[in-house]
């Protein structure tokens, strides 16, 4: 079974700055698709990025940027201009192609400094 | 527009109690459903998902089980709850096609006591 990892339970950054969130991911296949979901203190799980494997150009969503390494099987998220909003839980997760369930990691927890 | 509906948002409910949450989505048909666990401050943890109506996909051994009665409701199940059984439980739903990203519903805290 895929498996998702984020190595950094927390995360801080200074207001308008940058900071990365790491994932590394396991898996077998080659047609897969990689998202990161931020869920802040309300708890609603909002998507923030969707990567499709096959493409070699990295998606970019505004301040939200990903650097997919797919032959390290890497995901990290970079986000640019830091808010204070921006202040959640993010989760990074894998769904296959082929099968129809979602693996999310344990999550990092990104404090924005005023 | 499609949305999720997901209800109680909080229940305490004693040990070896029953337990029955339910799931709605609208506006689209034949979604795949799921439901997911949330322990305190943890990730998410997949429990089941659907691709059907009857069609049950389970992914953890435990007490708990779920059932979809009709195309767009989905509802989670448990004859006697343990104290583990504790966290906040997500629906979502997605279309259904490869890489699909996932809508989720608000969210139910439970608190077995």
């Amino acid at each position: 079974a895929q498996t998702v990892t984020q190595s950094q339970p927390e995360m801080s950054v200074q207001e308008a700055e940058t900071v990365t969130l790491s994932c590394t991911y396991d898996t077998s296949e080659s047609d897969y698709y990689l998202f990161w979901y931020k869920q802040p203190p309300s708890r609603q799980m909002i998507l923030v990025i969707r990567q499709e494997a096959y493409k070699q150009q990295n998606a970019t969503e505004n301040r939200f940027s990903v650097n997919f390494q797919k032959a390290a099987k890497s995901f990290s998220l970079k986000i640019s201009d830091s808010q204070l909003g921006d202040a959640a839980m993010y989760f990074c997760a894998y769904r296959s192609a082929s099968n129809n369930d979602m693996r999310f990691g344990a999550g990092t927890r990104l404090t924005v400094k005023p | 527009s499609q949305t999720i509906h997901q209800w109680p948002a909080t229940l305490v409910q004693p040990v070896g109690s029953p337990l029955s949450l339910e799931c709605t989505v609208e506006g689209t048909s034949n979604p795949n459903l799921y439901w997911y666990r949330q322990a305190a401050g943890r990730g998410l943890q997949l429990l089941f998902y659907s691709v059907g109506i009857g069609q049950i996909s389970s992914e953890v051994p435990q007490n708990l089980s779920a059932s979809r009665p009709q195309d767009r409701q989905f509802i989670l199940s448990s004859k006697k709850l343990l104290l583990s059984d504790s966290g906040f439980y997500l629906c979502a739903w997605s279309y259904d096609r490869g890489g699909a990203k996932l809508f989720f519903g608000s969210g139910t805290q439970l608190s077995v006591l």
